[in-house]
């Protein structure tokens, strides 16, 4: 199932500096993105989402943009702290109420 | 802030026992889901329940699986008969409404079938 992909597995950034998380998908009638957190022994943590008739939405420190010609999502953090460490999920909402995600990107912020 | 809980933590089963797996969702929540991640691969749908039935369910989801709220607070998945390709992580989530409300998820049962 390669509806949604996140090519990176792993991204190190220095404290302070932005993060940006990748996620492209392919079928152009996605309506509603989301990502999540996840932390070793805990569930995934919503962090933002984003429905097609947007292109930017902003949460903190949290960044989402959705450029639909593209299908491609991309999470920025802007700045990165030692406790965003953590694996990153995209997500897309499939028909009916199914969350589809991807495999995940590990960000490493050294302090 | 409210959360969905579920237990156990970690669940030990011989091949081709039942197991209960058991959530709590978030109280006001109206749809509920499970989801599971087999160790190194991608988080997987299994099943979504609203107004006690079920609403959409994946191909994963086969007669060895059921789901039941049997009170007003918990969320069960039952899997009938183990086998050793069930051994994975089960997620529970909850979500206020249907699309657009973002699902919540529990810290998740780690299976191990034996």
């Amino acid at each position: 199932d390669q509806q949604v992909k996140q090519n990176s597995p792993s991204l190190s950034v220095q404290e302070g500096r932005i993060s940006i998380l990748n996620c492209d998908y392919t079928n152009s009638m996605f309506d509603y993105f989301l990502w999540y957190k996840k932390y070793p022994a805990e569930g995934p943590t919503f962090l933002i989402s984003i429905s097609s008739i947007k292109d930017k939405n902003e949460d903190g420190r949290f960044t989402v943009f959705l450029n639909k010609s593209a299908k491609h999502l991309s999470l920025h953090i802007v700045p990165s702290q030692p406790g965003d460490s953590a694996v990153y999920f995209c997500a897309v909402l499939n028909a009916g109420n199914m969350l589809t995600f991807g495999g995940g990107t590990r960000l490493m912020v050294k302090p | 802030e409210p959360e969905v809980t579920q237990t156990p933590s970690h669940q030990v089963t011989q091949m081709g026992q039942e197991v209960i797996l058991r959530c709590v969702p978030i109280s006001n929540h109206l749809y509920f889901y499970w989801y599971r991640q087999i160790l190194g691969q991608k988080v997987e749908f299994l099943v979504s329940f609203y107004n006690n039935e079920i609403s959409e369910k994946s191909e994963i989801f086969d007669d060895q699986f059921s789901v039941e709220r049997p009170d007003g607070s918990n969320f069960t998945l039952k899997i009938r008969s183990t086998k050793l390709e069930d051994s994975a992580m089960y997620f529970c989530a909850s979500s206020g409404g249907y699309r657009n409300q973002p699902q919540h998820f529990g810290d998740g049962t780690r299976l191990s079938i034996l």
